[in-house]
């Protein structure tokens, strides 16, 4: 499986905007990129995935470079809330997701 | 309710000792997965269902892990003599296909082994 980069941890204030990197060099061309986010003591849960093009839904938007050997999730207004670990994922066969560490996100109020 | 159901939420059992994790999947999803998520680790991959059948089970660390999905709905993995390195946060997830839609996470069974 393709593997991802990510820092270990990112600090924001609330209430602005926060851009999560993640790289994916060795990325195919069937690959899509997925996001999804652990608050404390939950499952993890989906936030956005895309192929190409960007994408934007009610949680995020997914910034994805034009070679695909990087993406960038933006959470547009941080919150307290959106304090986790956010993991950048590839997934081509859909049969499983393979986490690595992830960002752990800190939101300073 | 209509998330992915886990039972029990927290299990302590003694070493030597089985243990059974229950998975109650969001009605009408066809896969089923679980995975094991050590402290501060992001949740590694054991086994994956399509219906009843498990079409992949390259996760699990040892044969004293077993899962099984006999009617193709609710999940059970069991761990036969548990060790302490057995304890950790066993996740349940589900989706609709397989395929890259989006996978509906429970909330997780906290194992911990004396």
């Amino acid at each position: 499986d393709a593997k991802t980069t990510q820092p270990n941890s990112m600090e924001s204030n609330e209430e602005e905007p926060v851009h999560l990197p993640c790289n994916h060099s060795t990325i195919s061309g069937t690959d899509y990129i997925h996001w999804y986010r652990q608050l404390p003591s939950q499952g993890p849960e989906y936030v956005i995935h895309g192929l190409t093009s960007n994408v934007n839904n009610r949680m995020a938007s997914l910034a994805i470079a034009e070679d695909r050997k990087s993406s960038t999730l933006i959470l547009h207004r941080a919150t307290l809330r959106d304090a986790a670990v956010y993991y950048c994922i590839l997934n081509n066969a859909g049969n499983m997701l393979t986490f690595g560490g992830g960002t752990r996100l800190m939101v300073k109020p | 309710g209509a998330g992915v159901s886990q039972s029990p939420r927290y299990k302590v059992a003694k070493r030597g000792q089985d243990v059974a994790l229950r998975c109650d999947p969001i009605s009408g999803h066809v896969s089923l997965f679980w995975y094991q998520q050590a402290l501060g680790q992001g949740p590694e991959f054991l086994t994956y269902f399509q219906n009843e059948a498990q079409l992949d089970k390259s996760g699990l660390p040892s044969d004293r892990f077993f899962a099984e999905r006999p009617e193709g709905s609710v999940s059970t993995l069991k761990i036969q003599r548990t060790q302490q390195e057995d304890s950790a946060v066993y996740l349940c997830a589900s989706s609709f296909l397989t395929g890259t839609g989006e996978l509906f996470f429970g909330e997780g069974s906290r194992l911990t082994v004396l």
